[in-house]
């Protein structure tokens, strides 16, 4: 059964900093993209980052370019998002979402972790 | 900067009816790669459909996917209890990488 847990989340203050992972079970980590995409409350559905199988093609939506780190560890089957310098609009559900379909879509998400930015 | 505009915004039908909800996008969606997903209260979304019309795994075929360029279309044929919830269509390959649109509630009448 395939599997993926998000957890990290947490309350951290404006301009703080978290590490959200991801651990997946039930499929080989290594032959999948992998997303991370977050739903603020009440909110829709927003992008965040997206990571090839190797690793050798990384993209961050613009709104966290910068600030977000998105990486894996294969050897772990483990995904990451490194975030700092946050700020409250960063205030979210964070999924990740294993990559299908030639990367087009995410097929399979976790339940996600909450991240609340508030002083 | 492609953006995907979903209507109506909220849908109020009965279970046994057909849905129909559209998604539209400002500039042409790259190879059709259009994905329907489905969200549940307190739930992760769900992928129902990829590459415009293909469905995933499991899902049922009362639902089905249209559509090319800029508009496509997520039908329900005959409403279940279960199928109640938000849609959201998402584009993969225009700038950015990837987006959704804002969301189809679908609500019983």
């Amino acid at each position: 059964e395939v599997q993926l847990v998000e957890s990290g989340g947490g309350q951290v203050k404006p301009g703080g900093s978290l590490r959200l992972s991801c651990a997946v079970s039930g499929f080989t980590f290594s032959s999948y993209s992998m997303n991370w995409i977050r739903q603020a409350p009440g909110k829709g559905l927003e992008w965040v980052a997206s990571m090839s199988i190797s690793g050798s093609f990384i993209y961050h939506a613009d709104s966290v370019k910068g600030r977000f780190t998105i990486s894996r560890d294969n050897s772990k089957s483990l995904l990451y998002l490194q975030m700092n310098s946050l700020k409250a609009e960063d205030t979210a559900v964070y999924y990740c979402g294993r990559g299908r379909y030639s990367g087009t879509t995410s097929d399979f998400w976790g339940q996600g972790t909450l991240v609340t930015v508030s002083s | 900067e492609i953006v995907l505009t979903q209507s109506p915004g909220t849908l109020s039908l009965s279970p046994g009816d057909r849905a129909t909800l559209s998604c539209r996008a400002s500039q042409s969606v790259t190879s059709n790669n259009l994905a329907w997903h489905q969200q549940k209260p307190g739930q992760a979304p769900r992928l129902l459909i990829y590459g415009t019309s293909n469905r995933a795994t499991g899902i049922p075929d009362r639902f089905s996917g249209s559509g090319d360029g800029t508009d496509f279309t997520l039908t329900i044929s005959r409403l279940e209890p279960e199928d109640f919830a938000v849609y959201y269509c998402q584009q993969y390959g225009s700038s950015p990488m990837y987006s959704f649109g804002q969301g189809t509630k679908l609500e019983i009448k």
